[in-house]
C-alpha cells in the first residue's frame, strides 16, 4: 500500500508530557497538510508544507504545537506541555502540486487521548 | 474562503440512488468543488471534484448549475457499506490550506 501512513494510531499520555507524531506521506507528493478533528466535527487545517517548506499555520496551532518537515518527505507534528484540550485524532494529508495537481489524500489519522 | 451549507444527516435503503446538496452562495470563480467521503476512525476519502456541469467517475456524479451556488453529490444504488459522513468543500483545487471541512452530512443506508 503506498497511501499516506501515520504512527501510531492511537496515543494515550497524561496532562502536561510530550507527544510526537509522524506522517509519511506518498511518495511523489510535495505538498504535506496536517489536519485536527474532534468528535462530529470535520477536519480543522493547523499547517502545511511545500516540499520541507512551512508555509502556512493556523491560528490553531499555539505555540505547543511544532510540525517539520526536515527532508521534504516525512514529517512529524510534536504537542508540548499536552492538555486535556489537545484530544483529538490528527490527520496528515499530501497531495501533488502543479499542473492539474491532484486531491489531498488523507491518512488514517492518530487518535490522541489526554488523561 | 466560501463557507458550504449541507443537511446534517440523510437516510436511505440498500439499492436506492442518494443525492446530498450542498449550497455555497459565496463560491468563487477560482473554486472547485469536492467531495470527501469518511468512515469512522479513517481518513476522509477523495470521492469526486468539479468546477461546472456534470463530473461522472465509477462512484458518483456530481451535478454543477450554471450559477455554481449549490452542487449535488450523486450516489448510485447505494449499499451498506456507503454509511458514513459526507463532505462537500469548496476552494481553489487542491489547496488544502484553503479548505473548510465543516460538519459534513451523516448518511445512514439501512437494509
Amino acid at each position: 500500500d503506498t497511501g499516506v501512513s501515520q504512527d501510531p494510531r492511537h496515543k494515550i499520555t497524561k496532562r502536561g508530557q510530550n507527544v510526537t507524531f509522524r506522517c509519511d506521506p506518498i511518495s511523489e507528493h510535495n505538498r504535506l497538510y496536517w489536519y485536527r478533528q474532534t468528535l462530529g466535527q470535520g477536519p480543522e487545517f493547523l499547517t502545511y508544507f511545500q516540499n520541507e517548506a512551512q508555509l502556512e499555520k493556523s491560528r490553531l496551532l499555539s505555540d505547543r504545537f511544532s510540525a517539520e518537515r526536515p527532508k521534504g518527505s516525512f514529517s512529524t507534528l510534536e504537542i508540548q506541555r499536552t492538555e486535556q484540550g489537545d484530544s483529538a485524532m490528527y490527520l496528515c494529508a499530501s497531495s501533488l502540486d502543479g499542473g492539474q495537481g491532484s486531491p489531498l489524500h488523507f491518512g488514517n489519522g492518530t487518535r490522541l487521548t489526554v488523561t | 474562503l466560501a463557507k458550504t451549507t449541507q443537511p446534517i444527516s440523510m437516510d436511505s435503503y440498500e439499492g436506492q440512488e442518494v443525492n446530498i446538496t450542498c449550497s455555497h452562495n459565496n463560491i468563487a470563480t477560482n473554486d472547485y468543488i469536492t467531495w470527501y467521503q469518511q468512515f469512522p476512525s479513517q481518513g476522509p476519502r477523495f470521492i469526486i471534484q468539479g468546477y461546472k456541469t456534470k463530473v461522472t467517475n465509477e462512484v458518483a456524479s456530481l451535478f454543477i448549475p450554471a450559477d455554481r451556488k449549490s452542487s449535488t453529490l450523486s450516489l448510485p444504488r447505494v449499499s451498506l457499506s456507503d454509511t458514513a459522513v459526507y463532505y462537500c468543500l469548496v476552494g481553489e483545487k487542491n489547496a488544502g490550506n484553503m479548505l473548510t471541512f465543516g460538519g459534513g452530512t451523516r448518511l445512514m443506508v439501512k437494509p
